[in-house]
């Protein structure tokens, strides 16, 4: 299934599907993208990052695709689990900033996974 | 691996009173940073720190002030609570400069009644 994570803002898949989750950012100038889950009553963790000099990066189970041309982020989840159940968060950051650098969070897609 | 701990998982407090959050990291960051997560508003950045005793205001300061003596310790302070300052507070913490990931405590759940 997919999402756009600020239109839509819940996704719901069946256990073993791949899962996509889309993020659209704002600032063509972001050079650091990260996605974070969110699992009930705890604080965000982090899942995979990528810089702006990357299309693509593989992480465990998960994979990040950034197409800087349209400034969509996509987060894809293969064989689904029910542990995947969370909510999503995309940032992305500006690092010339430097100190006053700081990460700019989409508000988040929620992800069911039904057994 | 690298703990982010919040002084408490819940917390009650009545309007006008004066409230810390308390925010402790064990890797020798050099930035911390505290949020606020309301439902259907993300995370909304209040304060956040670069270094001991220096703090800059994010998107949402006004009624919150912090402190930051020691590197490891970023206290979250709300002179006069009010109820729309209910809210869940999470504290997060990174190395300095580069691609660096945040680390979030697990959140303090604020209610002010």
């Amino acid at each position: 299934g997919e999402s756009v994570g600020l239109h839509l803002p819940t996704l719901s898949v069946q256990e073993g599907d791949n899962s996509i989750i889309n993020c659209a950012y704002s600032n063509s100038a972001s050079d650091y993208f990260i996605w974070y889950k969110q699992e009930s009553g705890k604080g965000p963790q982090f899942i995979i990052d990528i810089r702006s000099n990357m299309d693509k990066r593989q992480g465990q189970r998960v994979t990040v695709l950034l197409n800087k041309t349209v400034k969509h982020l996509s987060l894809q989840i293969a064989a689904t689990q029910p542990g995947d159940s969370a909510v999503y968060f995309c940032a992305e950051e500006d690092l010339r900033a430097g100190n006053n650098r700081k990460l700019i969070w989409g508000l988040g897609t929620s992800l069911a996974v039904n057994p | 691996d690298v703990k982010v701990t919040q002084s408490s998982r819940y917390l009650v407090k009545r309007t006008g009173e004066k409230v810390f959050l308390e925010c402790v990291q064990d890797m020798d960051h050099e930035n911390m940073f505290w949020y606020r997560q309301d439902p259907g508003l993300g995370l909304r950045l209040i304060y956040f720190s670069y270094d001991v005793k220096m703090k800059e205001k994010g998107d949402i300061p006004e009624g919150y002030s912090v402190s930051r003596e020691k590197k490891e310790r970023f206290s979250l302070i709300l002179e006069s609570a009010s109820t729309n300052q209910t809210s869940m507070y999470l504290c997060a913490s990174r190395a300095g400069q580069g691609f660096e990931k945040l680390f979030f405590g697990s959140g303090t759940q604020l209610s002010v009644l």
